[in-house]
């Protein structure tokens, strides 16, 4: 089935520093999303985005975090600065429309902030 | 804000016995409910997605719903050692139409031949 790839799989940083986190939707589709699940917690519902801006994002969204795809290019998460509470793995989805237009995930990079 | 809740957290079954796993949610406003697997270092692969009370089956993997019971189940048929894995149940969030799907914390299946 259509595949959504992560890059890089795992990724470790010093507090304070800058991450950008890399995702490669399935080609054709419009409506990009991130979700977070801290170790032993659920998967929790980050941004979605759409047509260049963001639709809908979640408090866990703070205000160092910010999204981009720039000309049909990968679909990126940025954390500027990183803090320890970032550690997580990141979960990136896209999907051709909304409604039960279906969410194709990514393995996920997991993030290790020091 | 739904809450989804799973149970059990870890079910254990032998090759070919039925497994079957819950979710509820606190209410009935969302218009797709869905069932993933997460296999160890993967990313998530759907199963079942759900729109009308009643069942749904996809191969080995029959969701039923019952929205006034704030209730959606995953049973597998047959299932095997392959089938060990994390499943998770999702619904949907219809408030801002986004496509914001809300997890629940997982079911732990372990097969065991």
């Amino acid at each position: 089935g259509p595949k959504v790839l992560q890059i890089p799989s795992h990724q470790i940083i010093d507090m304070g520093q800058m991450v950008t986190l890399n995702c490669d939707p399935v080609s054709n589709h419009l409506y990009f999303y991130w979700y977070k699940q801290i170790l032993g917690q659920q998967m929790e519902f980050l941004v979605n985005f759409y047509n260049g801006k963001v639709m809908e994002k979640s408090k866990l969204f703070k205000d160092q975090f910010s999204v981009e795809r720039p000309d049909g290019s990968y679909f990126t998460l940025k954390i500027q600065p990183t803090a320890l509470e970032d550690s997580a793995v990141y979960f990136c989805a896209s999907s051709p429309g909304l409604g039960g237009a279906e969410q194709f995930f990514g393995p996920g990079t997991r993030l290790t902030v020091l | 804000q739904q809450k989804v809740q799973q149970s059990p957290e870890s079910l254990t079954v032998s090759e070919g016995a039925m497994a079957s796993l819950n979710c509820t949610f606190s209410d009935g406003t969302s218009d797709n409910f869905r069932w993933y697997r997460q296999h160890s270092g993967k990313g998530l692969e759907v199963l079942v997605s759900i729109f009308s009370d009643g069942e749904k089956e996809e191969g080995r993997f029959t969701a039923h719903l019952n929205r006034a019971s704030l209730h959606v189940s995953l049973h597998i048929r047959e299932p095997q050692p392959s089938d060990s894995a994390v499943y998770l149940c999702a619904m949907r969030d219809t408030g801002a139409n986004t496509g914001k799907l809300t997890f629940g914390h997982g079911t732990i299946l372990r097969v065991h031949p």
